[in-house]
């Protein structure tokens, strides 16, 4: 079974540009979650979808947005991008968000390296 | 914030095997603890999860104590490839399905 996929890899952008990053799921995982990782701050959770829908979010400003759509892939947008956005940004995905705190293992995609010059 | 703390680094000898402390003290009843790694930057791999119960899979095992304050992973044979960021992580569970909130990770150095 084919693991989680990020395009592009890597990315190298300008500040105030505007970036958009696509994540596809494992087969079968209809939730997906977006983190982002940095030197100083180290792996943060930014957000995660369901069935569309914006489940979860973390402490980030509104420029980070996300969506995801009917086959599950999920995109996230970060606009006016600013130097301190360079970071790894990793997807994660797993079958469904756990309703009844049953364990529900995710899985990390190979993450796109953004660099905002 | 993490509900973990880890030691931020660790060495073990090549064939040797490599046990990773965890202390998470606040853990609730129905908080699992998942253990992850990464190398070199890439998207953390999963290694091994576990409630209350000792866990065991092909990667490691997962000793958590029964006050399940603390835990250790357990590489029993650690090769340099095992040379990776180790993160200890409680689930947070809320009412949206829970989420992943890393620490710091300890950074084990598998040598020869």
């Amino acid at each position: 079974k084919a693991g989680v996929t990020q395009t592009p890899r890597y990315l190298i952008k300008t500040r105030g540009q505007q970036v958009t990053l696509s994540c596809s799921p494992i087969s079968g995982h209809r939730s997906v979650s977006w983190y982002q990782q940095t030197p100083g701050q180290g792996l943060q959770f930014l957000f995660e979808y369901f069935s569309e829908t914006q489940r979860n979010k973390g402490n980030f400003p509104g420029r980070f947005s996300g969506r995801q759509f009917s086959n599950s892939r999920s995109e996230m947008n970060v606009s006016t991008l600013e130097l301190g956005d360079s970071a790894l940004y990793l997807c994660a995905s797993r079958r469904a968000p756990s309703l009844s705190h049953r364990a529900d293992t995710q899985y990390f995609g190979p993450g796109t390296r953004l660099t905002v010059l | 914030d993490a509900k973990t703390t880890q030691p931020p680094s660790m060495d073990c000898a090549e064939g040797r095997a490599a046990n990773l402390p965890c202390n998470h003290s606040t853990i609730s009843g129905n908080e699992y603890v998942y253990w992850y790694r990464q190398i070199h930057s890439q998207g953390p791999q999963y290694i091994i999860h576990g409630l209350k119960n000792n866990e065991t899979n092909e990667m490691a095992s997962l000793i958590i104590t029964e006050d399940r304050k603390s835990s250790t992973l357990i590489l029993p044979h650690a090769t340099l490839r095992d040379t990776a960021v180790y993160y200890c992580i409680v689930r947070v569970e809320d009412n949206q399905g829970g989420k992943l909130i890393f620490g710091q990770g300890t950074e084990l150095s598998v040598k020869p």
